[in-house]
């Protein structure tokens, strides 16, 4: 089984909608993160919590919100979706026990969100 | 913030040594040197990492040089499956003292058959 999931894989959705994506890991790591890929681009951080209490804002924060209910849980959501949203996201965990240089990143499959 | 600069693409020949460059000139001297790489369709992936000294792992070996302005990824013996984006990326530490990673466009490396 993989360490860290996402659901849903693939979603359409249309302009004003709520969207929440999920991740899950069974990795036991404190840290997680979500990033955003557009085509052609590299990733771009939204938010991370390194942990349950601590939330913080990444780069491209405005239009999302995050909410960490567990260790293993990191949901992102789209309050109200817009078609430049459409993109890769990725779900991420660390484990900074591996020390500050060599914190590895393991990241989940991606969720495809089309916003028409 | 320091940033990489890395080619847009590279080709390799099935089963020969791969050398994929990054350039970080204004490196500072306690950010890390990450490498990661995706596969078609799948989420990031850690190769490697290192400070100032060359690191080798079952994936790859990475050499850093002497001014750590720049470093390479050699992968010894290019696959078919070697062919993804690589992403050369710095530590980029917060003023909190926590850390994120700044992933820029990467390399497209293509193997051929």
């Amino acid at each position: 089984d993989a360490d860290v999931t996402q659901t849903p894989r693939n979603r359409i959705t249309k302009t004003g909608k709520r969207i929440m994506l999920e991740c899950s890991q069974t990795k036991g790591h404190d840290r997680m993160y979500w990033y955003r890929q557009d085509p052609g681009l590299g990733l771009q951080l939204i938010y991370y919590s390194f942990d349950v209490k601590d939330i913080n804002k990444g780069e491209i924060s405005d239009g999302y919100s995050v909410s960490r209910q567990a260790q293993a849980k990191f949901s992102l959501s789209l309050e109200s979706a817009i078609p430049n949203q459409t993109a890769l996201y990725f779900c991420a965990t660390s484990d900074p026990g591996q020390g500050a240089g060599g914190e590895e990143q393991f990241f989940g499959p991606g969720t495809r969100l089309t916003v028409l | 913030d320091a940033k990489t600069t890395q080619p847009n693409s590279m080709e390799s020949n099935e089963e020969e040594p791969v050398h994929l460059p990054c350039n970080h000139s204004t490196i500072s001297g306690t950010d890390y040197i990450h490498w990661y790489r995706q596969l078609p369709s799948q989420g990031p992936e850690y190769v490697i990492h290192g400070l100032t000294s060359n690191v080798n792992n079952r994936m790859a070996s990475l050499a850093i040089a002497e001014d750590r302005k720049s470093s390479t990824l050699i992968l010894h013996r290019a696959t078919l499956r070697d062919a993804a984006v690589y992403y050369c990326i710095l530590r980029d530490p917060f003023t909190s003292g926590t850390y994120k990673y700044i992933f820029g466009t990467g390399t497209r490396l293509k193997v051929l058959a």
